[in-house]
């Protein structure tokens, strides 16, 4: 099935630096949303944007929903060990049938 | 707890028998969605109930894959003749409407041996 276009697909960073990871899509979704994943467990929402150039922030998480509705981007500042696992982007149509469409992940480690 | 709860959370089961998983999604949530998730991938969508009715399901839901809700509250996915390439994380996510937050279970993995 279709997946959106994750990068970068790791990241390995020191604790205390700011990470950015972001997702591309050839087609217009009406709602964007992140997910994180840790091992064996379900993806557990962070942040969802609803409208074409939405900034919205959760701690130390800041999300925006692209103008062209094509792609998204999230930032962490100030990483913490407790920020590593898998993120997920994920897209969503109008009326919402088929489901969100998830991005591949992109999989945080963080070293102390 | 009032999330998404699914059970089991592992089986294991021999190539060919039957398995069937359960959901329960949050109470209020009238829209319920079945996701397969691969190793190394995104969870990828199998179908969707409104309420009790399936309204939509995925190329990837095969003939041997099927799926209720009875009374529009938990929903059971069912895999006949399974096979090793159903091995997999089945996820369930349920939302109160269009375009909100889908909040997903903790995952059924399914290891076919």
């Amino acid at each position: 099935g279709q997946q959106l276009n994750q990068s970068p697909q790791s990241m390995f960073i020191q604790e205390g630096e700011d990470v950015s990871m972001n997702c591309t899509s050839s087609s217009i979704f009406n709602t964007w949303l992140w997910y994180k994943q840790d091992p064996g467990e379900g993806p557990v929402l962070l942040i969802a944007l609803y409208k074409a150039g939405e900034l919205t922030s959760n701690g130390r998480l800041t999300a925006q929903f692209g103008i062209t509705r094509k792609d998204s981007f999230l930032n962490i500042s100030a990483s913490i060990p407790s920020d590593v696992g898998i993120y997920f982007c994920a897209g969503q149509r109008r009326g919402g049938a088929d489901g969100l469409t998830f991005g591949k992940g992109t999989h945080l480690i963080i070293q102390p | 707890d009032t999330g998404v709860s699914q059970n089991p959370r592992h089986k294991i089961t021999k190539r060919g028998q039957n398995v069937t998983f359960r959901c329960d999604p949050i109470s209020e949530h009238n829209r319920l969605y079945w996701y397969r998730q691969t190793l190394g991938q995104g969870p990828e969508f199998l179908t969707y109930f409104q309420n009790e009715a399936q309204l939509e399901k995925s190329r990837l839901l095969s003939d041997r894959f099927s799926a209720e809700r009875p009374k529009g509250s938990f929903s059971t996915l069912e895999i006949q003749r399974t096979e090793q390439g159903d091995s997999a994380m089945y996820l369930c996510a349920s939302t109160s409407g269009v375009n909100t937050e889908a909040f997903f279970g903790q995952g059924t993995r399914l290891t076919v041996v």
